[in-house]
């Protein structure tokens, strides 16, 4: 099983700060990792797919990168509606795994 | 305009069953992989189980692997999930989310707003 770590796991930040959020992968996944935002009390939304494609209706200042091993999204300008928790999930293999989560909070 | 709504959780008694729906409506189900995922309360998400788009392959995690069983009905555009032999480990939201292909095994990329399935005596 890939297991998917990420880190920190608790972000304090006031808003308009950048965000980098970390996700590593216990072996290469290529660029099989999504990124997903949940709100408390909602379901999780697509952010990220393919490591740095921004799904439909995600703003610019949310961006993906890495490929093998180790990831990263980025949230350019914090804006208040950002704070949540986020989770990466890799599709490469069977079984699907996703990561602990970090939760962005305000500072 | 893609809609999963799920339903039939509720509270249960450890060794008993339940069986999920998830009822499909905006995009042509049958072309689509679904897949369900779960939530502890308070803790990550989980993969629990996909379906192939024409229902031929299915996948589970260890967790659920021979307790659990995932099924749709393309025809009434419904997924499902039997629960037998649940366990309080299996307390939890459960979602049901699409997959954007008709092969399984890639992101999520739309879910349902999640029913809750409690385990307990």
């Amino acid at each position: 099983e890939i297991v998917m770590t990420q880190s920190p796991a608790t972000l304090s930040v006031s808003p308009g700060e950048r965000v980098t959020l970390s996700c590593r992968a216990s072996q290469s996944i290529s660029s099989d990792l999504a990124w997903y935002q949940q709100k408390t009390g909602q379901a999780p939304r697509l952010l990220i797919y393919d490591a740095y494609t921004r799904a439909t209706g995600i703003p610019a200042r949310f961006s993906g990168s890495g490929s093998g091993t180790e990831f990263t999204l980025t949230i350019s300008s914090l804006q208040s509606e950002d704070f949540a928790v986020y989770y990466c999930h890799q599709y490469d293999d069977w079984p699907l795994t996703f990561g602990g989560g970090t939760k962005v909070e305000i500072k | 305009e893609v809609q999963l709504l799920e339903s039939g959780g509720g509270l249960v008694q450890p060794g008993g069953s339940l069986r999920l729906s998830c009822a499909a409506s905006g995009f042509t189900f049958s072309y689509y992989s679904m897949t369900w995922v779960r939530q502890a309360p308070g803790k990550g998400l989980e993969w629990v189980s996909t379906v192939y788009g024409n229902g031929a392959f299915t996948y589970y995690a260890a967790s659920v692997r021979g307790r659990f069983t995932v099924s749709r009905d393309n025809s009434q555009n419904t997924l499902f999930l039997q629960m037998n032999s649940l366990r309080a480990e299996d307390t939890a939201v459960y979602y049901c989310a699409k997959d954007p292909l008709t092969s399984g095994g890639h992101y999520l990329d739309s879910w349902g707003r999640g029913v809750l399935v409690t385990v307990s005596s």
